[in-house]
């Protein structure tokens, strides 16, 4: 399994500053994503973190609103733009190895965004 | 991915078999039924997965009928701590497939 750490666990900021929320994975992976969740809802997937490509993003999200780096295979950057309170949610790093046998996905302990 | 469709919410009493059901009556030949859980502020936990076969690890066992097109999770010994939203969730393998998240069954363990 792989071990995936965030930072920061949390913060809170002001509307209109943006922030870049760090994933670091204990081992190479193939593929990482981000996800968005939002108070009381269930996981949606912002995009693909594509290495050395641009990230792939899922309807709703574009890249000036969420830019995503990923120069390796061990980590990854999410940035949140221009932020305001519908932004305050917890975000969520994810990754897996296409290929291994059981292609399973694991999770990082998430980032938990306050805007005020 | 083919959905599927859980009961919002279940309990059972602590000690004995928690069995969390779920349909997914669209699954296609090569989907895997996979189920996760998150507790309460943190992120979502792997719990097990399968094609067809029973499975059983040291969290639990996947109980998947013979049609595929539902399945149980099955927690033998359900603790307070087993008290999560367990999301069951159909996915492909490979670099095309996603994990879609939908609103799960939140489990309340009770003492």
């Amino acid at each position: 399994s792989a071990v995936i750490s965030q930072k920061p666990s949390r913060d809170i900021c002001q509307r209109g500053t943006s922030l870049t929320i760090q994933c670091q994975v204990d081992s190479q992976v193939t593929m990482m994503f981000w996800y968005r969740q939002q108070p009381g809802q269930s996981l949606t997937l912002i995009a693909t973190a594509n290495q050395g490509s641009e990230a792939t993003y899922e309807s709703g999200f574009v890249i000036d609103k969420f830019p995503i780096s990923r120069p390796n295979l061990t980590f990854s950057t999410l940035t949140v733009s221009n932020m305001s309170p519908e932004d305050s949610s917890i975000y969520l790093c994810s990754a897996r190895n296409t290929g291994a046998s059981t292609d399973t996905q694991y999770f990082g302990p998430g980032t938990r965004l306050t805007v005020l | 991915d083919a959905k599927t469709t859980q009961p919002p919410s279940m309990d059972c009493a602590e000690g004995r078999a928690a069995n969390l059901p779920c349909n997914h009556s669209t699954i296609s030949g090569n989907e895997y039924v996979y189920w996760y859980r998150q507790i309460h502020s943190q992120g979502p936990q792997y719990i097990i997965h399968g094609l067809k076969n029973n499975e059983t690890n040291e969290m639990a066992s996947l109980i998947i009928t013979e049609d595929r097109k539902s399945s149980t999770l099955i927690l033998p010994h359900a603790t307070l701590r087993d008290t999560a939203v367990y999301y069951c969730i159909v996915r492909a393998t490979g670099a095309n497939s996603k994990l879609t998240f939908g609103k799960g069954i939140t489990l309340s363990v009770r003492p």
